[in-house]
């Protein structure tokens, strides 16, 4: 069964802390991305990485950084978090090039409050 | 430019209704449609998925429409159920050299009551 884990559910945080919010997918896919989700404006893609150390800005990287040292694994991090980060983050991988229908397969999503 | 639009933003229905949920788009080159459940405080995972050739497919109580000409697809939810209370988001992909590029609908988000 197709896996994808968030380390945290639920994140509180200070303005300007440095915050880390870790995927794992047990899938060995080489596309993974990083969204948030906010009321009214649907996921919005912040970065992707489809392969090991590459990375791709998205729609909104402002503010944000990614990290993909293992196909696994990619990170997401806020290095000074703000109170306009509060949003749900939601994490997602698909196999690379070869399928053109693959599915995106979604964590569970990380709700993150900066006060 | 590319965009996904949903409608309505918000249902409330009866347990046992049937609804209708629309997905407009102007996604190009077009590669394919997805419907996505998202239960609250969960991520979406995929209903079923819309092809350049396909005008109906269902899944269960789930039957999802294609009019690629007219760029439309619709979710229609019969015999609705408590469980059904969810988002449901329309994400459309378009083709590019580099794979496909995903774009999402607002979402609906519906309520069954009893």
């Amino acid at each position: 069964d197709v896996k994808v884990t968030q380390s945290s559910r639920y994140l509180v945080k200070r303005t300007g802390e440095k915050v880390f919010l870790e995927c794992v997918q047990d899938m060995d896919h080489e596309n993974m991305f990083w969204y948030r989700q906010d009321p009214g404006l649907g996921l919005r893609l912040i970065y992707f990485s489809y392969d090991v150390k590459m990375k791709e800005k998205g729609d909104i990287p402002e503010g944000y950084s990614v990290s993909r040292e293992k196909k696994e694994r990619f990170s997401l991090i806020l290095e000074s978090a703000s109170t306009n980060q509060t949003s749900m983050y939601l994490c997602a991988s698909i196999p690379g090039l070869a399928g053109r229908f693959n599915e995106q397969f979604f964590g569970p999503g990380t709700r993150l409050t900066v006060l | 430019k590319n965009q996904v639009e949903q409608s309505p933003q918000s249902l409330i229905i009866l347990e046992g209704k049937n609804c209708t949920l629309q997905c407009n788009y102007t996604v190009s080159p077009f590669s394919n449609l997805r419907w996505y459940k998202q239960d609250t405080g969960r991520g979406p995972v995929s209903l079923t998925i819309m092809t350049f050739s396909e005008n109906t497919k269902s899944n269960g109580r789930y039957t999802a429409t294609l009019d690629a000409d007219t760029k439309q697809s619709s979710l229609h939810i019969t015999a609705s159920q408590l469980s059904d209370s969810a988002s449901y988001i329309c994400v459309v992909s378009g083709v590019l050299n580099t794979g496909n590029q995903f774009y999402f609908g607002t979402g609906t988000s519906l309520t069954v009551i009893p």
